[in-house]
């Protein structure tokens, strides 16, 4: 597609259960990354695929948080057993040499 | 540690006011720097993006932003607001390797209120 697009677009789910938040990157963007935003906080890095490279998996706060790319194309961004202060905006980006280019987002809110 | 420090957490002017932002880094090695914008129910924008050569970049829409590397810095500027840029604004930062591939580190925003 045009833009790297994301789904859904908000999420609201009970403190305790696994959500998933998935990525759709431009077409031919070798490079993925997920960024959670938090109010006050700025963009916080999660984790970055690379190509067929072993991910950079530094930014995940937990072992609560996972992800994985299928086919070098789709992310999935895993939270288990959600709690309240991982309500957050989960952006994802692409990236290829022209540039990286931002989702829209996914608003999760846990109660 | 990596990081970016953007000291201003908000920024109120009225149209027409001139416009600095302040976005100092701290980046082990050549970096690439960026500004983003992120209008009001927005994704992230490019504004500009510094990778070499004449540390003076220009952007879209009238922004522009210095490289000093001797203060680490990369600060906003913008001559003449208008209501339209109110938004929050991005500095971040990347080890120049990477080019526009590997991690960003992004600082906690400013955001911009423009009155008209």
């Amino acid at each position: 597609g045009a833009g790297v697009s994301q789904s859904p677009s908000n999420k609201v789910t009970e403190k305790g259960k696994d959500v998933e938040l998935r990525c759709d990157p431009i077409s031919g963007h070798t490079a993925l990354y997920w960024y959670r935003q938090s109010l006050g906080q700025g963009l916080e890095f999660l984790i970055y695929f690379q190509g067929n490279s072993a991910p950079d998996k530094s930014g995940l706060p937990s072992d609560r948080f996972s992800a994985e790319r299928t086919g070098g194309s789709v992310s999935t961004l895993t939270i288990q057993r959600t709690q309240q202060e991982d309500s957050a905006v989960y952006l994802c980006a692409s990236s290829q040499l022209g540039g990286y280019t931002f989702g829209s987002g996914t608003r999760l809110t846990v109660v | 540690a990596q990081s970016v420090s953007q000291h201003n957490h908000h920024v109120i002017l009225s149209e027409a006011a001139s416009l600095e932002l302040g976005c100092n880094y701290s980046y082990g090695g050549t970096v690439n720097l960026f500004w983003y914008v992120q209008y009001p129910g927005q994704h992230l924008q490019l504004l500009l993006k510094y990778f070499s050569g004449d540390p003076l970049v220009k952007g879209i829409k009238g922004f522009e932003a210095e490289f000093i590397k001797s203060k680490f810095s990369f600060n906003l500027r913008k001559p003449s607001v208008q209501w339209s840029d109110t938004a929050e604004y991005f500095c971040a930062v990347n080890g120049a390797n990477g080019g526009s591939q590997g991690n960003l580190i992004f600082g906690k925003g400013t955001k911009l209120s423009v009155k008209p």
